[in-house]
């Protein structure tokens, strides 16, 4: 079992970019979860993903938007970067409703 | 709202001294309470969970329990090595809402 995977690892984008990160769940998981980790603090929640639909949202603007496929990979996308979009990107993968959340090495991102 | 204060770092210890960092919580109803570490270069990793009042989590010969009366679920581990060099996240979760709420992370540094 290959864990979430994450793409790319890292990544350097300029002010006004606009950048797509990919996540693979885990085998067997349907729901995922992406969050954003500045240097030095604790990841905060964007959103979460089931059956290819945005079920949960964290406080973060429009600019930040993702997708779900069948096969239960995710996309987020973030538009018209800011400096302070540069951060660790975490997916996460679990089974619908349970507590329990694996997640991938993150997305490193700077913005320039 | 929900959230999740802890010990602020970074600590530094020797090698098999007793360790303990400090977790505490406002939240209503009754989440479920993590320890998650994070490794230089490494995404998070779960260490421990509990998910009900006075449930003790155990890992790796972490303990952390879970303390309705003082919202609490402190970390600890007798003899610390080397290996444990991270940072460690307390953070909590509400099985309906489905987000993972983080502290702002404990960086641990162990001397030989």
């Amino acid at each position: 079992d290959a864990g979430v995977t994450q793409s790319p690892t890292h990544l350097i984008k300029t002010r006004g970019q606009q950048v797509t990160l990919r996540c693979s769940p885990k085998s067997g998981h349907d729901t995922v979860s992406w969050y954003q980790q500045a240097l030095g603090q604790g990841p905060q929640f964007i959103f979460q993903y089931y059956e290819e639909e945005e079920r949960q949202r964290g406080n973060f603007p429009d600019r930040f938007s993702g997708h779900q496929f069948p096969n239960y990979s995710s996309e987020l996308n973030v538009n018209a970067l800011l400096l302070g979009d540069s951060a660790l990107y975490l997916c996460a993968s679990s089974q619908d409703r349970s507590y329990e959340q694996y997640f991938g090495p993150g997305t490193r991102l700077t913005v320039t | 709202g929900n959230s999740v204060t802890q010990m602020e770092g970074p600590v530094t210890l020797s090698e098999e001294a007793f360790l303990t960092i400090n977790c505490t919580y406002t939240a209503t109803g009754y989440p479920s309470l993590f320890w998650y570490v994070q490794y230089p270069g490494e995404g998070l990793q779960l260490l421990l969970k509990a998910t009900k009042a006075d449930d003790k989590g155990s890992n790796k010969g972490f303990e952390a329990t879970y303390r309705k009366e003082t919202t609490s679920f402190h970390l600890e581990k007798g003899s610390v090595q080397v290996s444990d060099s991270a940072v460690y996240f307390c953070a909590l979760l509400y099985s309906s809402a489905s987000k993972i709420i983080f502290g702002s992370g404990t960086r641990l540094s162990i001397r030989p």
